[in-house]
């Protein structure tokens, strides 16, 4: 079975423009995590989608937005880029919710804001 | 609320020597607890899991972990180091109840083998 895959791998932007990026969950997984991993910062909670339906958010600013598709995959879109969204951001999907659900990672996407 | 905390944000061992990685948490319901490794330049690799099962957990590549509720501790151990244990270690915790399946994750904690 094939694991989480995420779209782009790397990609640099600019201040001020936006970014999409994408998730690709396991067969069968519903629900799609998303989180933001610096050095400063280690690894933060940005948000969860099930059934196309964000079920729960972390403590980012309404530029961070994402969305989940009927197919389970999902999109994360961060507008009005600043210098400190540089970031590795790593999706993991689980079959269900729940806190004893096993989170699969995927390997990232690494963004650079110029 | 909850948190995790990684006592050491770095560990030093020779190969061949013990691994002990520590974690301690704090959370107000029961948890589920997890290790997750981070290789250079890679993803997360899922270790072990406690969800309330047996306290003593045994994961992948001869890792283990007790949970010791007493002590709200949950520490990663390993008999004997490889060169391939050198990554990234996280410590993470979520609440077992449904509706949060949040996972909070603890700073890290980098593990070094001595040739």
């Amino acid at each position: 079975k094939a694991g989480v895959t995420q779209t782009p791998r790397y990609l640099i932007k600019t201040r001020g423009q936006q970014v999409t990026l994408s998730c690709s969950p396991i067969s069968g997984h519903r629900s799609v995590s998303w989180y933001q991993q610096t050095p400063g910062q280690g690894l933060q909670f940005l948000f969860e989608y099930f059934s196309e339906t964000q079920r729960n958010k972390g403590n980012f600013p309404g530029r961070f937005s994402g969305r989940q598709f009927s197919n389970s995959r999902s999109e994360m879109n961060v507008s009005t880029l600043e210098l400190g969204d540089s970031a590795l951001y790593l999706c993991a999907s689980s079959f269900g919710r729940g806190g004893k659900e096993t989170q699969y990672f995927g390997p990232g996407t690494r963004l650079l804001v110029l | 609320a909850q948190s995790v905390t990684q006592l050491d944000s770095h560990v030093s061992v020779s190969e061949g020597t013990p691994v002990l990685l520590r974690c301690n948490y704090s959370s107000s319901y029961s948890p589920s607890l997890f290790w997750y490794v981070q290789h250079p330049n890679k993803g997360l690799q899922l270790l072990l899991k406690y969800t309330s099962a047996a306290t003593l957990v045994k994961g992948i590549n001869g890792f283990e972990a007790e949970f010791k509720k007493s002590e709200t501790s949950f520490h990663l151990t390993k008999p004997s180091a490889h060169m391939s244990d050198a990554a990234e270690y996280f410590c993470v915790v979520s609440l077992s109840n449904f509706g949060n399946e949040k996972l909070t994750f603890g700073t890290g904690t980098r593990l070094t083998i001595i040739p």
